[in-house]
């Protein structure tokens, strides 16, 4: 079974609205991290934001928060206000084990998101 | 804002051929790690680092590739015999082993 599954390989969304991307996970680890990567058409990997298995709160950072739904093992990256800048990949990403462990990250298969005019 | 360096950000070369790829990571960081992505693909990974030794790899990362950290600074991945197939982006990450990992921007890797 896939450990992360991102339904969507293509989103659109128009500028100045909002997007949800939707990321599924698969562990039966009780501590781990799941998170979010941009990926631009330059091809670096840029850290979007992060949200810890026992933390009671939505991860939130500037326009970004994660719905973070951890009976249906769903984390999905939501973005407001969408700007042009923010056409790229996304990737869902998860942490098995607690942080601090240095344990590996495995990815989705990304979402390509264009936004547009 | 400190950032994980590496070079080259593209090498061509021929099949074959050794190459290797290098790494600077975060001054202070413990955890230093290969992913590489194939064209379009996910990103996946290779292997781990730590107190300058392997703490994990995958079944990707055979004998044709090795990492070694020579000096306080660098961290490489060498591959000893490319082939077709081992054309990729490669991202080199490292961490303090608290939360995220930050990555370098890549280095695309053509085998010809």
């Amino acid at each position: 079974a896939q450990k992360i599954t991102q339904t969507q390989p293509g989103m659109f969304v128009q500028e100045k609205e909002a997007v949800t991307l939707d990321c599924t996970y698969d562990t039966s680890d009780p501590s781990y991290g799941l998170f979010w990567y941009k990926q631009p058409s330059s091809g670096e990997m840029i850290f979007l934001i992060y949200q810890g298995s026992y933390d009671q709160q939505n991860a939130t950072e500037g326009r970004y928060s994660l719905n973070f739904q951890k009976a249906r093992k769903s984390a999905n990256l939501v973005i407001s206000a969408s700007q042009l800048g923010d056409s790229a990949m996304y990737f869902c990403a998860m942490r098995e084990g607690r942080a601090g462990g240095g344990n590996k990250l495995t990815f989705g298969t990304g979402t390509q998101l264009k936004v547009e005019l | 804002e400190p950032e994980v360096t590496q070079t080259p950000s593209h090498q061509v070369t021929q099949m074959g051929q050794e190459v290797i790829l290098r790494c600077v990571p975060i001054s202070n960081h413990l955890y230093f790690y290969w992913y590489r992505q194939i064209l379009g693909q996910k990103v996946e990974f290779l292997v781990s680092f730590y107190n300058n030794e392997i703490s994990e790899k995958s079944e990707i990362f055979d004998d044709q590739f090795s990492v070694e950290r020579p000096d306080g600074s660098n961290f490489t991945l060498k591959i000893r015999s490319t082939k077709l197939e081992d054309s990729a982006m490669y991202f080199c990450a490292s961490s303090a082993g608290r939360i995220e990992a930050f990555f370098g921007q890549g280095t695309r890797l053509t085998v010809v």
